[in-house]
């Protein structure tokens, strides 16, 4: 079974302009969850989707927004970019979405701002 | 709210050596408990979990027990590989307020290098 994947791995933009990274979950998964990695505030989640509707949301701004599709699949939009956006995003998927079931990381996308 | 504590890193071995990296909790419900980890330029690996307290995970040699009456989740391997060298994460899935179904709350991260 194909794992989860993100595109485009790597990503350099610049402030003020916007950016749309996708996930696809692996065949089956229903909940889709999204992580912002950076060295200073680690891993911190952003927000998660099952069945096309957010389902728990994180800390962040409103510059950041995601969406799930009917397949599954996910995107995150993050507008009016910051240099303190630069960070790796990590897209995780899970089966139904209980609690004690593995998450499952993508290889994430990683985004320069400058 | 939730937190996870890892042990201040990095943490360097020689091969074969014992490996423990502490990590301990805070939670309102009774988590499920993860360790991940992350070689370089990857994203996340399970690596192993735990559901309930008393439970102990398994993987690759290493283990970790879940410790209610501690609050802790310490990860072990008896003899560590160069190859183990990458960074680990513990992380607990909280059920309080039945709202946290995707999130994961993560550790800092510990970092292990394993010289041959």
């Amino acid at each position: 079974k194909a794992g989860v994947t993100q595109t485009p791995r790597y990503l350099i933009k610049t402030r003020g302009q916007q950016v749309t990274l996708s996930c696809s979950p692996i065949s089956g998964h229903r909940s889709v969850s999204w992580y912002q990695q950076t060295p200073g505030q680690g891993l911190q989640f952003l927000f998660e989707y099952f069945s096309e509707t957010q389902r728990n949301k994180g800390n962040f701004p409103g510059r950041f927004s995601g969406r799930q599709f009917s397949n599954s699949r996910s995107e995150m939009n993050v507008s009016t970019l910051e240099l303190g956006d630069s960070a790796l995003y990590l897209c995780a998927s899970k089966l139904a979405g209980a609690l004690q079931e593995t998450q499952y990381f993508g290889p994430g996308t990683r985004l320069l701002v400058l | 709210g939730n937190s996870v504590t890892q042990m201040e890193g990095p943490v360097t071995l020689s091969e074969e050596a014992f490996l423990t990296i502490n990590c301990t909790y805070t939670a309102t419900g009774y988590p499920s408990l993860f360790w991940y980890v992350q070689y370089p330029g990857e994203g996340l690996q399970l690596l192993l979990k735990a559901t309930k307290a008393d439970d102990k995970g398994s993987n690759k040699g290493f283990e970790a027990t879940y410790r209610k009456e501690t609050t802790s989740f310490h990860l072990e391997k008896g003899s560590v590989q160069v190859s183990d060298s990458a960074v680990y994460f513990c992380a607990l899935s909280d059920p309080a307020g039945g709202t946290s179904y995707g999130k994961l709350t993560f550790g800092q991260g510990t970092i292990l290098t394993v010289h041959p």
